[in-house]
């Protein structure tokens, strides 16, 4: 059981290029969320998905955008990488719906990205 | 808004000592509570989860309890092991099952052998 898997692990890019963050589980878990984190600033929400087929912004949307490609995988997008998104992405899911709402939320292990 | 506060930033400490983590949030509508360990270059895993209509839960040596009324948590480690050093964050849940987790900043425990 490899619960929720990120990949890559580490990425640099250089300014304007743009890449994708991809996250699967295979806990059959309805809601996945991307954050990021950063030094002093803790885990801030940047999208998530409550159930496939809907997305919803987070605190710090921009910049990126997603995609629930089916109920197992949330993928993250940079258009135009910039400088202010070198940080640590993980992407996590939860059981959510009517019976899976007080679970804990399990994580990946992250994407370390840099942009220069 | 929520805003999640971890106090204090950072903790040594010896060996065997008991010790308490302190988390308070500013809304007190919320669903679960949920204390996290995180490893350098790791992700997060979940330690503690108190719903709302609870006071306390206890996993081995760690004990976390949840006041609502005050915004208050705090996560009790009995006789600390080296082992045990890691950032521990706590997350606190909305009004809702499925609205976001909103995370504090954590705190970086050292336990000295």
């Amino acid at each position: 059981n490899a619960g929720v898997t990120q990949t890559p692990k580490f990425q640099v890019l250089k300014t304007g290029q743009s890449m994708t963050l991809q996250c699967a589980q295979d806990m059959n878990h309805n809601s996945m969320y991307w954050y990021r984190q950063d030094p002093g600033m803790g885990l801030r929400l940047i999208y998530y998905s409550a159930s496939e087929g809907t997305t919803d912004k987070g605190e710090v949307p921009n910049g990126y955008n997603v995609s629930r490609l089916n109920k197992r995988e949330f993928s993250l997008r940079l258009e135009s990488a910039a400088p202010s998104q070198t940080s640590v992405y993980f992407c996590a899911s939860i059981p959510g719906g009517a019976r899976g709402q007080n679970s804990p939320l399990h994580f990946g292990n992250g994407t370390r990205l840099t942009v220069t | 808004k929520q805003e999640v506060t971890q106090i204090p930033a950072a903790l040594s400490v010896p060996e065997g000592e008991n010790l308490v983590l302190n988390c308070s949030f500013t809304d007190s509508a919320i669903y679960n509570l949920q204390w996290f360990r995180q490893d350098p270059g790791k992700g997060l895993t979940s330690l503690l989860l108190i719903q709302s209509s609870q006071r306390e839960q206890t996993s081995g040596r760690l004990n976390a309890s949840l006041d609502k009324s005050s915004g208050r948590s705090t996560l009790y480690i009995a006789a600390s092991q080296p082992g045990d050093s890691a950032t521990y964050l706590c997350a606190v849940g909305g009004n809702s099952g499925n609205t976001p987790l909103v995370f504090g900043k954590g705190t970086r425990l050292s336990v000295i052998a």
